[in-house]
């Protein structure tokens, strides 16, 4: 079973704007943890942004933020201040289990996100 | 700071040929997984390894095998290569104890099977 889903396959956003990636999960594990990663076009896999399932607040990192929605099971990024450098495509992923675990992560079909001059 | 080492960058092998990549994970990171991203498609997790023990195994094919060696450096051996065998494949590695709880990615080893 698909256990994260990200449902935009792509996304154009005009540059300086503000831009939030959908991506909702499945668990039964209360104990979980939420990452976004960033893939340009050279294929390498940046780390964005890490929400654990009992952090209390939203993780933020610089420009980006991870709005954590637990009874819905959403944990959408938000780009602020959208820059040309942002277009990539963007996975969403989970590990199930504490964060000691040394579970792997799995990923979602992922978001190409286009920034427009 | 210290990155993910992946070798070799690149790779062209033809089919039935044997490929091995190597992953030098950052230092005192104790535990290493490898992904497999085909065209197109979401990183799919193959096996990992924590303090040198197979710890997960995934959809990795009976034609791979990999191991951890002491210095924490992992190897995945790939045998009778398919052309369905061309993907990119990521290291990554963490800490087994405390944070960071992300997994950092090497920059990946692109296959070609011709």
């Amino acid at each position: 079973a698909q256990k994260i889903t990200q449902t935009q396959p792509g996304m154009f956003v005009q540059e300086k704007e503000a831009v939030t990636l959908d991506c909702t999960y499945d668990t039964s594990d209360p104990s979980y943890g939420l990452f976004w990663y960033k893939q340009p076009s050279s294929g390498e896999m940046i780390f964005l942004i890490y929400q654990g399932s009992y952090d209390q607040q939203n993780a933020t990192e610089g420009r980006y933020s991870l709005n954590f929605q637990k009874a819905r099971k959403s944990a959408n990024l938000v780009i602020s201040a959208s820059q040309l450098g942002d277009s990539a495509m963007y996975f969403c992923a989970m590990r199930e289990g504490p964060g000691s675990s040394a579970s792997k992560i799995i990923f979602g079909s992922g978001t190409r996100l286009s920034i427009r001059p | 700071a210290a990155g993910v080492i992946q070798s070799p960058r690149h790779l062209i092998k033809e089919k039935r040929e044997t490929a091995t990549l190597k992953c030098y994970p950052i230092p005192r990171h104790d535990t290493v997984y490898w992904y497999q991203q085909g065209p197109g498609q979401d990183p799919q997790f193959l096996i990992s390894f924590y303090e040198k023990m197979q710890s997960d195994k995934g959809s990795i094919p009976d034609r791979f095998s990999a191991q951890q060696f002491s210095d924490y450096h992992s190897e995945l051996n790939m045998s009778s290569l398919e052309l369905g065998d061309s993907a990119l494949y990521f290291c990554a590695s963490r800490p087994s104890l405390g944070t960071p709880h992300e997994q950092y990615f090497g920059p990946g080893t692109r296959l070609t099977v011709t």
